[in-house]
């Protein structure tokens, strides 16, 4: 089983339209998660951070479901912009290297 | 603040050249990493850094090196470049275990 996996999509969402993203994670000590946003060939940037108790940012949510290992990024109302790659993203337990998933590809459409 | 940033933003390159790509952040961040990315896939970490003074492999080191002689400072080397390394380069910083930042990347080209 991969570290971290995510379904590459891509995702293709009329503008307005409720979407969510799964991650699974294979070490069950991780204990904190990042979801980053990444723009066609810009960096990734932080658009999340992810702890027991979920998160949730104006149109974004995210859960963390440790029985199962994964974490969920739901994004409501979506909008042109939100348009981009979604990384997940564990940060280092025992290591310095944080996992990267492959990214999952969202279209909103007009 | 600044941030991470990298230089130079584009480059090409002939077969065999060398090159250093630049790498600098004033977050006073112990951690510093070096990531490529080809067209449509993840990032591959290449080195790190854990502090000053200290480097170690990532995943795909074949055909680079790096130094840290500062805390600001992590330079990666192509020394006989070759197609393959083709790719974006991102620099990135963090304190363990905490958000990493991202420079703006270098585009690689190798003929």
């Amino acid at each position: 089983r991969k570290e971290v996996e995510q379904d590459p999509g891509p995702f293709n969402v009329p503008e307005g339209a409720t979407v969510a993203f799964n991650c699974t994670y294979s070490n069950s000590a991780s204990q904190s998660f990042f979801w980053y946003r990444q723009d066609c060939r810009k960096e990734p940037k932080l658009l999340m951070s992810v702890y027991s108790s979920g998160n949730e940012d104006g149109r974004f949510t995210a859960q963390l479901n440790r029985a199962s290992q994964y974490i969920s990024l739901l994004i409501r109302d979506s909008k042109l912009s939100d348009s981009a790659t979604y990384l997940c993203v564990v940060p280092p337990s025992g290591t310095y290297k944080y996992i990267f998933g492959t990214g999952t590809r969202l279209k909103v459409l007009a | 603040n600044a941030g991470v940033t990298q230089t130079p933003k584009f480059r090409i390159l002939k077969i065999g050249q060398s090159m250093t790509l630049q790498c600098t952040q004033d977050m006073n961040h112990n951690y510093m990493y070096w990531y490529r990315q080809d067209p449509g896939m993840g990032l591959k970490l290449i080195y790190y850094s854990v502090g000053a003074g200290i480097t170690d492999k990532g995943e795909v080191p074949n055909g680079y090196n790096v130094s840290r002689s500062t805390t600001e400072d992590f330079p990666l080397r192509l020394e006989l470049a070759a197609p393959s390394q083709t790719s974006v380069y991102f620099c990135a910083s963090s304190t363990q275990g905490l958000e990493q930042f991202f420079g703006p990347g270098t585009r690689l080209t190798v003929l």
